[in-house]
């Protein structure tokens, strides 16, 4: 079974500075797909980054990276620059299983708080 | 399209009645979700569609609990005889690919007092 692990229960970084939300991840599927999803007070899931099991580089989407590390079960996600609109729910979630499985298992959270 | 509508927002209701949820798509979208997400936890996954087939349940997916996809279109979610421990952020997602993720309604927020 999978699972997903953010330790982070809240964060509060300065506006500007850059942030690293941490991530593991648990599953003995060789392929895998790995997510961040932002959720703002609104409650809508707004997806950020996906990074694959077999991708060779690390996925960039703008402001966001994501620092995979495959042997260590790591897939930590760092907004650079952060900005006051950046404060919200933040999620990490995987997709894996048998061809086909299409469900996302998600982690705890971390609450992002940035300050002026 | 302007993404995934979920309707109402809010929903308060009594212990013991009958609510339903309904989930717009996207229209190219051939695959649906539904998620629970109670205060301080991220979603769960309770079931998914491929058109109008509903091909997964969660075990969270009580009796209490159906979902239809009748045209392969929108959806809904029933609960019956709702209890306190439903309260939660009902999430629709829809998806062409699962590779890439979901996009994610606004969801359905339900209180039952």
């Amino acid at each position: 079974a999978q699972k997903i692990t953010q330790t982070q229960p809240g964060m509060f970084v300065q506006e500007k500075e850059a942030v690293t939300l941490d991530c593991t991840y648990d599953t003995s599927d060789p392929s895998y797909g790995l997510f961040w999803y932002k959720q703002p007070s609104s409650g809508e899931m707004i997806f950020l980054i996906y990074q694959g099991s077999y991708d060779q580089q690390n996925a960039t989407e703008g402001r966001y990276s994501l620092n995979f590390q495959k042997a260590r079960k790591s897939a930590n996600l760092v907004i650079s620059a952060s900005q006051l609109g950046d404060s919200a729910m933040y999620f990490c979630a995987m997709r894996g299983g048998p061809q086909g499985a299409q469900k996302l298992v998600f982690g705890q959270g971390t609450r992002l708080t940035i300050n002026p | 399209d302007t993404g995934v509508s979920q309707n109402p927002r809010h929903k308060i209701t009594k212990r013991g009645q009958n609510v339903t949820f309904r989930c717009d798509p996207i229209s190219e979208h051939n695959r649906l979700y539904w998620y629970r997400q109670t205060l301080g936890q991220g979603p769960e996954f309770l079931t998914y569609f491929q058109n109008e087939a509903q091909l997964e349940k969660s075990r969270l997916l009580s009796d209490r609990f159906s979902a239809e996809r009748p045209k392969g279109s929108f959806s809904t979610l029933e609960i019956q005889r709702t209890e306190q421990g439903d309260s939660a952020m009902y999430l629709c997602a829809s998806s062409l690919n699962i590779l890439y993720g979901y996009t994610f309604g606004s969801g359905t927020r339900l209180t039952v007092v």
